[in-house]
């Protein structure tokens, strides 16, 4: 079985912090994806990387970064956390174009 | 971008009832999938089906590709199956957009 596993179930920062959610999947697939969701909104795109050191922007990337160093680990970053980026964030992987398997979430509080 | 729209919004249910779920969408894609997302928040991918049909089980899932729509069944619901079911299509490559997805309980 995939399995998709994300650094914390939930995380609390401060405004202006540097947070770091971590991501690793161990099926050796090329695609890695961040996504958040939130009520009313769905799940949208952050960043996804189809291969090691490469990334493509989602649609909504605004405020974040995002490094792949090695296939197995994708990590999402927010420079400067705000409190508007409280929000459940969500990684998933796949091989292109196949299912995409997903983590069980970090649920992140910005306060 | 594609436009994916999926319907009923909710449903509910008595145990051991069918449904059915529908997705549209707005262009041609070569990439559908179907997720359960459960009550603690875990998305299971549940088909990859640009497609055709597949069954899983109780459920199962048709995509007419020429004419924009899937369905998924699920056949003698139970408790468990209650959740949020989401469609996501993509149009090249793996990248997906997601439908706002059919909330479902299922009462015992």
């Amino acid at each position: 079985d995939v399995k998709v596993t994300q650094s914390s179930r939930y995380l609390v920062k401060r405004t202006g912090e540097k947070v770091f959610l971590e991501c690793v999947q161990d099926m050796d697939h090329e695609n890695m994806f961040w996504y958040r969701q939130d009520p009313g909104l769905g799940l949208r795109l952050i960043y996804f990387s189809y291969d090691v050191k490469m990334k493509e922007k989602g649609d909504i990337p605004e405020g974040y970064s995002v490094s792949r160093e090695k296939k197995e680990r994708f990590s999402l970053i927010l420079e400067s956390a705000s409190t508007n980026q409280t929000s459940m964030y969500l990684c998933a992987s796949s091989q292109s174009p196949r299912a995409q398997f997903f983590g069980p979430g970090t649920r992140l509080t910005v306060l | 971008g594609i436009q994916v729209e999926q319907s009923p919004p909710d449903l509910i249910l008595q145990e051991g009832a069918n449904s059915t779920l529908r997705c549209n969408f707005s262009d041609s894609v070569n990439n559908l999938q179907w997720f359960h997302q459960n009550p603690w928040g875990q998305l299971i991918n549940l088909f990859y089906i640009p497609s055709g049909t597949k069954q899983n089980g109780r459920l199962s899932a048709t995509t007419v590709a020429t004419e924009r729509y899937s369905l998924l069944y699920i056949s003698s619901s139970q408790t468990t199956d209650s959740g949020v079911y989401f469609c996501a299509v993509g149009a090249s490559g793996s990248r997906l957009t997601f439908g706002e997805g059919t909330q479902l309980t299922v009462n015992p």
